[in-house]
């Protein structure tokens, strides 16, 4: 199957810092990637949908300057959290997806546990 | 009504039973039916994808879709303590439009 990786695994920050993740589909190109967030067992959340060479399409609720998205290629996104705050701790995971004849899919990379100090 | 409902177990079975996970659904436009296992700490991995209605089988996974019922399914035969995660449904009307997830079915297989 496809392959999407994500770095880095685990990152801590500390309070009023900046943190980016990185995005990559490693066998594919996808023009379109998500960003979910999960908290401990609850089920997925969307925070934002990226597509490459154009602005990200942001969920309700989710702060589009606190969550900078950039689709710079076709194989690479990237998740800035700006001043990040102990709330912003969790576990964020990208997928991308891959849509054509009789196929609409995604693929998910390992994710990134984020905590904030 | 949720547009994609699951039962959030926890489930408990053991070692060797089939598994039987299930999800219901309304919106009759979705077309892409996909089951991803998803272990405690770890992204979603797919498992089985079905393009309409139909079966599919892979090793000790089996896949069903009814369209007509709205129901999907997800099977696991001879099922090991390996299988204990959460199984999470998602489904799709096609590109361009979001994916919609179950909110997941926690499954313990007991040695």
């Amino acid at each position: 199957g496809a392959v999407v990786s994500q770095h880095p695994s685990r990152v801590i920050c500390k309070s009023g810092t900046s943190v980016k993740i990185e995005c990559r589909s490693l066998d594919f190109q996808a023009t379109t990637m998500f960003w979910y967030r999960q908290f401990p067992k609850q089920s997925l959340m969307l925070m934002a949908t990226s597509n490459e060479g154009s602005k990200a399409t942001y969920e309700q609720g989710v702060e589009k300057d606190k969550f900078l998205i950039n689709h710079a290629s076709l194989t690479l996104s990237t998740l800035t959290v700006t001043s990040a705050h102990p709330e912003d701790s969790s576990f964020y995971i990208c997928s991308a997806r891959i849509a054509g004849d009789s196929t609409d899919t995604q693929y998910f990379g390992p994710g990134t546990r984020l905590t904030v100090l | 009504q949720k547009e994609v409902e699951q039962d959030p177990g926890p489930l408990s079975v053991p070692e060797g039973a089939i598994v039987s996970l299930n999800c219901t659904y309304s919106n009759s436009a979705f077309q892409y039916f996909m089951w991803y296992r998803q272990y405690s700490r770890k992204g979603p991995e797919l498992l089985m994808y079905t393009y309409s209605s139909g079966n599919k089988e892979d090793g000790r996974f089996t896949a069903q879709v009814d369209k007509s019922s709205k129901y999907i399914s997800l099977f696991i035969r001879d099922s090991q303590p390996s299988d204990s995660a959460t199984y999470l449904c998602a489904m799709s009307a096609g590109y361009g439009q979001n994916f919609v997830f179950g909110p997941g079915t926690r499954l313990s297989v007991l040695p």
